[in-house]
């Protein structure tokens, strides 16, 4: 109930390419759905979060799609570059924390 | 603006030995505190967390505890490491949505 699932586990997308990285949840009093990228030795950053009200919200290159009666939620980067190659995390904001996905590693190929 | 402190960056410790590590939080009152942990090329595993001073709640059963002795003061510590006390360790702040992670310590137990 708590879960968060995150796939895939790995990416690895030439430069220009759109990567598409998916989490599906169960608990329906989720409220609010974040997006972290984390870069080898630091910690996670926020990169963008959507609430469940909205179906769609995008911030220059990164855009999140939020299905609510499928229960799930997306991340598609548009015209990715080698420098977005970086662990992505989705998560779930439940009762007083946080709910991590198990992380996708992405790869963008010069 | 919001600041997290966290250090050390790199802890080699031998098993057995004790742990402290500390958190802080500048810039902002009354935040929620986490601790996690990230096992190489894995997810986020929340260990501990905070929603005020004295108030710890634990996620997992394990060799190590945490305590909030201030406000914007979060302390994770053992008494005797183990092996499988290696790991990324992550202090987050939490103010109504978004969680901001410190830059980790990463702790080598030998």
């Amino acid at each position: 109930q708590q879960q968060v699932k995150q796939s895939p586990q790995s990416l690895i997308v030439q430069k220009g390419g759109i990567p598409i990285i998916n989490c599906a949840y169960e608990n329906t009093a989720f409220d609010y759905f974040p997006w972290y990228q984390q870069f080898p030795g630091k910690g996670p950053a926020l990169l963008i979060a959507i609430r469940p009200d909205v179906s769609e919200k995008k911030e220059g290159r990164f855009t999140i799609s939020f299905n609510k009666s499928a229960k799930q939620f997306s991340l598609h980067i548009m015209d990715s570059q080698p420098g977005d190659s970086a662990t992505y995390f989705c998560a779930a904001r439940g009762a007083q924390k946080l709910v991590f996905g198990q992380g996708t590693r992405l790869t963008i190929n010069p | 603006s919001q600041t997290i402190h966290q250090w050390p960056a790199t802890l080699v410790q031998p098993v057995g030995s004790p742990l402290s590590l500390e958190c802080t939080v500048e810039g902002t009152s009354n935040p929620n505190l986490y601790w996690y942990r990230q096992a190489a090329g894995r997810g986020l595993q929340l260990l501990f967390y905070s929603v005020g001073i004295g108030q710890i709640s634990s996620e997992v059963p394990q060799n190590l505890s945490a305590s909030r002795p201030q406000d914007r003061q979060f302390i994770l510590s053992s008494k005797k490491l183990l092996l499988s006390d290696s790991g990324f360790y992550l202090c987050a702040w939490q103010q109504n949505t978004e969680a901001f992670f410190g830059q980790g310590t990463r702790l080598t137990v030998v």
